[in-house]
């Protein structure tokens, strides 16, 4: 079992240009998340998806869309990248036992610039 | 806004010693939830305690959880090299997670 997967690990763009991450899960589990991380500071929820074909607004939804290709892929977005989604970018996935709210399994990362 | 804060920012213990770190949150939550992030890594759940549960154990881990004054606690006992890192208390409500800021831990040899 891989767990959860991002792609790429690193990735610096440009003011205004569009980029997607790519997150992949092999447990099988029913929610999919995108938090991202910014120096000193915890998780900030982007978007979740309860399970498939559901997705919902978190915390900082703004400037970010997804797509919850299927039950293995959640993707995240951005149309028009600024400075400030300069970030550490986060996915992770959750069967959950017994309802929501379960353990939750994090992919490596993507480190993203914006300049 | 973060739901959740976590004392003390930094800690910095000698190896075999306990480390103890809190976390306080302002809403109702159905459980709580611990992770360890190693520098540059992703998440790794530690421990998961139930709104309806008082205290949880796990090897060297020990958690406690306090809904009336909406507070938790992780103990590391014995800690070793293999410990520093950044811990967070994650807050669940409904599917969603809520984290702190986090509890850096140096642990010297």
């Amino acid at each position: 079992n891989a767990g959860v997967t991002q792609t790429p690990k690193f990735q610096v763009l440009k003011t205004g240009q569009s980029m997607t991450l790519q997150c992949a899960q092999d447990m099988n589990h029913n929610s999919m998340y995108w938090y991202r991380q910014d120096p000193g500071m915890g998780l900030r929820l982007i978007y979740y998806s309860a399970s498939e074909g559901t997705t919902d607004k978190g915390e900082v939804p703004n400037g970010y869309n997804v797509s919850r290709l299927n039950k293995r892929e959640f993707s995240l977005r951005l149309e028009s990248a600024a400075p400030s989604q300069t970030s550490v970018y986060f996915c992770a996935s959750s069967l959950p036992r017994g309802g929501p709210g379960g353990e939750q399994f994090f992919g490596p990362g993507t480190r993203l610039t914006v300049l | 806004s973060q739901q959740g804060e976590e004392d003390p920012q930094a800690l910095s213990i000698q190896e075999g010693e306990n480390a103890t770190m809190n976390c306080s949150y302002k809403t109702s939550i159905n459980n709580l939830q611990w992770y360890r992030q190693n520098s540059g890594r992703g998440l790794v759940h530690l421990i998961l305690i139930r709104s309806n549960e008082r205290e949880k154990h796990s090897g060297r881990l020990r958690v406690t959880l306090d809904t009336s004054k909406k507070s938790s606690s992780l103990l590391i006992t014995a800690s070793r090299a293999a410990d520093t890192a950044s811990y967070f208390c994650a807050m669940t409500n409904d599917y969603k997670l809520s984290f702190g800021a986090g509890t850096t831990v140096t642990v010297r040899a």
